[in-house]
């Protein structure tokens, strides 16, 4: 039962373009979200976060949108740049559980 | 910086034998979490830790088991290695903050890539 989806494994861009990654949820009761990168062989890394109290956070070019009546979470990366290729996954945990739920994650190739 | 130290980078280890895949972190965090990484599947939970010698099973704690001695150490255990268990090995470790959300987040070591023949 898989309570973070990411429903699309890859995705390509061409760069200076909008890169938009999607995640959706279920548990209404979730109330902290975050969005990891990942290059190959080596561990995620933070990227952005998101409190169930806001609907967007920015961050350079980075911008997380929460959709919390969709349940859904997305990540906007403008422009992308080659180095944003990698993998994706969206987390999301309960208060109080420090546990966080990962999505599949999503491939980005930003093509030059 | 938080470093999440991983001892290996890579291992290659028969069926049948025990494992050990050790973690270290130096930033005096409270939690410590094992996930695997497999195609298709993400991330997911094996075993996590809110305190020395205090161990919670994740979602697929099956065919492993932990250790946390010291509140800088993390290992994750191998009972007897199958080919099923190889994959991707991350172990990541939070502060323990509940007035502050921020802090929630992981800090990952670089991964064990664990291969069983």
């Amino acid at each position: 039962d898989q309570q973070v989806k990411q429903n699309s494994p890859s995705l390509s861009v061409q760069e200076g373009r909008i890169s938009i990654l999607n995640c959706d949820y279920t548990n209404s009761m979730f109330d902290y979200f975050l969005w990891y990168k990942k290059y190959p062989a080596e561990g995620p890394t933070f990227l952005i976060s998101i409190s169930s109290i806001k609907d967007k956070n920015e961050d350079g070019r980075f911008t997380v949108f929460l959709n919390k009546s969709a349940k859904h979470l997305s990540l906007h990366i403008v422009p992308s740049q080659p180095g944003d290729s990698a993998v994706y996954f969206c987390a999301a945990c309960f208060s109080g559980t420090y546990k966080y739920i990962f999505g599949t994650g999503t491939r980005l190739k930003v093509l030059a | 910086d938080v470093k999440v130290t991983q001892s290996s980078r890579y291992l290659v280890k028969r069926t049948g034998e025990k494992v050990f895949l050790e973690c270290v972190q130096d930033m005096d965090h409270e939690n410590m979490f094992w996930y695997r990484q497999d195609p298709g599947l993400g991330l997911r939970l094996i075993y996590f830790s809110y305190d020395v010698k205090m161990k919670e099973k994740g979602d697929i704690p099956e065919g492993y088991s932990v250790s946390r001695e010291k509140k800088e150490r993390f290992s994750l255990i191998l009972e007897s290695a199958s080919t099923n268990q190889t994959s991707m090995y991350l172990c990541a470790s939070s502060l323990l903050d509940s007035l502050n959300p921020a802090s929630w987040g992981y800090t990952f070591g670089s991964g064990t890539r664990l291969t069983v023949v």
